[in-house]
């Protein structure tokens, strides 16, 4: 079966450590997009990439970095400069063409300490 | 800007019960608008959409009608089950230079919880 996969499910950092999330989709979308979840916000987009080696900065991305050397792959670097960084993080990809619906992963709950 | 506007919750109510989430969007375009559920622990997915007005989404005995002139996309459904118990996000996209990158703007979601 197709799908996205987000690893880990959970995750525990110190503060002060850099920590990269994991996601991985085997669906053949072009489009691969980063979002973070708090209690009462809904989603804020962090990152999103249309192509390999190519991305864009979302509504906040500051404190955070990605790549996107391959299509499948589009891992997230939460970097010490982020200074909230206790969310649940979303992994999304689509076919990046019009009104084309978002498939998203089960998600990584990072929570620094 | 653009933003989605969502019906605070949480919403709780009886199984067979009807149900409305309301949403209302402002958008500075024609926006395709969506519904997507979140179960416990669980990444999001489409519940329905609709790419333009007057057009009807619906799944899962879920129905969303896009009214451009009050632009709303309310969420409703006749008879709820507990397994319908889930975090609800609206959300709208809009296309960009003629293209669509899938950028979605997401409502602050509404919890709603059936019981039995």
């Amino acid at each position: 079966d197709g799908g996205i996969t987000q690893s880990p499910k959970y995750l525990f950092r110190k503060e002060g450590q850099n920590v990269t999330l994991s996601c991985e989709q085997n669906l053949n979308h072009d489009a691969m997009y980063w979002y973070r979840q708090d209690p009462g916000q809904g989603l804020r987009l962090i990152y999103y990439s249309q192509i390999v080696n190519d991305f864009q900065k979302g509504d906040i991305a500051e404190g955070y970095s990605v790549s996107r050397e391959k299509k499948e792959s589009f891992p997230l670097t939460v970097t010490s400069a982020q200074k909230n960084p206790t969310a649940f993080y979303l992994c999304a990809s689509s076919m990046g063409r019009d009104n084309s619906p978002l498939h998203f992963g089960n998600g990584t709950r990072l929570t620094v300490t | 800007g653009n933003s989605v506007t969502q019906m605070e919750g949480p919403v709780t109510l009886s199984e067979e019960a009807f149900l409305t989430i309301n949403c209302t969007y402002t958008a500075t375009g024609y926006p395709s608008l969506f519904w997507y559920v979140q179960y416990p622990g669980e990444g999001l997915q489409l519940l329905l959409k609709a790419t333009k007005a007057d057009d009807k989404g619906s799944n899962k005995g879920f129905e969303a009608t896009y009214r451009k002139e009050t632009t709303s996309f309310h969420l409703e459904k006749g008879s709820v089950q507990v397994s319908d118990s889930a975090v609800y996000f609206c959300a709208l996209q809009l296309l960009a230079g003629g293209t669509s990158y899938g950028k979605l703007t997401f409502g602050q979601g509404t919890i709603l919880t059936v019981h039995p």
